[in-house]
């Protein structure tokens, strides 16, 4: 069964930083890229990063760009979101998904981390 | 940056037949996949490259897609389908995955 379970939510005040992690289990972590996609409180989903199968890619939203470093670590199964000079308008529950077979879709998603960023 | 856009709300009896839309600029030369999002709960992969529905899908989940429009469509909808219900394509122009806004379903 393929899991992905988020860790490193919480209260920071704007400016400040964060890590996020994802364990990743049930599947071949080195075969499939991974995701962090966004959900504002009553608002839909925004992609934010995605990083390849073997780390040659990585990509980043617009609204995050320079301020947020996704990596992995496929030795441990895990991808991290390191995100700096957070913003009021990060607060968000962050989930981590994992690309599909063709690396164009989303094929499975954690439960999600909530981030608050707040004074 | 392109734009998928939804209807913000759909409502249907139970039993009949909801069609949510989703509208791009050439969407059709695509592949759009959707998402099903409960409250609460993290999205669902419902349909998958327009039509196709990922294992342990209902029946009663169909997608199309063609020319500026691609549809999701319930059949039978039943109470368990209310939720809110995502788009979403791959930017290959520039490496980005874009959802739609959303679209909530109602079952009156």
């Amino acid at each position: 069964e393929v899991q992905l379970v988020e860790s490193g939510g919480g209260l920071v005040k704007p400016g400040g930083s964060l890590r996020l992690s994802c364990a990743a289990s049930g599947f071949t972590f080195s075969e499939h890229g991974i995701n962090w996609v966004r959900q504002a409180p009553g608002k839909g989903l925004e992609w934010v990063s995605g990083v390849s199968s073997g780390s040659k890619f990585i990509y980043y939203g617009d609204s995050v760009k320079g301020r947020f470093t996704i990596s992995r670590d496929n030795a441990r199964n895990l991808v991290f979101l390191q995100m700096n000079s957070l913003r009021v308008d990060d607060t968000a529950v962050y989930y981590c998904a994992r690309d599909g077979p063709t690396n164009d879709f989303i094929d499975y998603w954690g439960q999600g981390t909530l981030v608050t960023v707040s004074s | 940056s392109y734009v998928l856009t939804q209807p913000p709300s759909v409502s249907v009896a139970p039993g009949k037949t909801a069609r949510i839309t989703c509208g791009g600029d050439n969407i059709g030369s695509e592949s759009v996949h959707w998402f099903q999002q409960k409250p609460g709960q993290a999205p669902l992969l419902v349909i998958h490259f327009d039509g196709d529905r990922p294992s342990g899908i209902p029946e009663r989940f169909s997608g199309s897609n063609s020319g500026n429009t691609a549809t999701l469509t319930i059949s039978g909808v039943e109470p368990g389908d209310e939720a809110d219900y995502y788009c979403q394509v791959w930017d290959s122009s520039t490496d980005q995955y874009v959802f739609g806004s959303g679209t909530g379903v109602t079952v009156l």
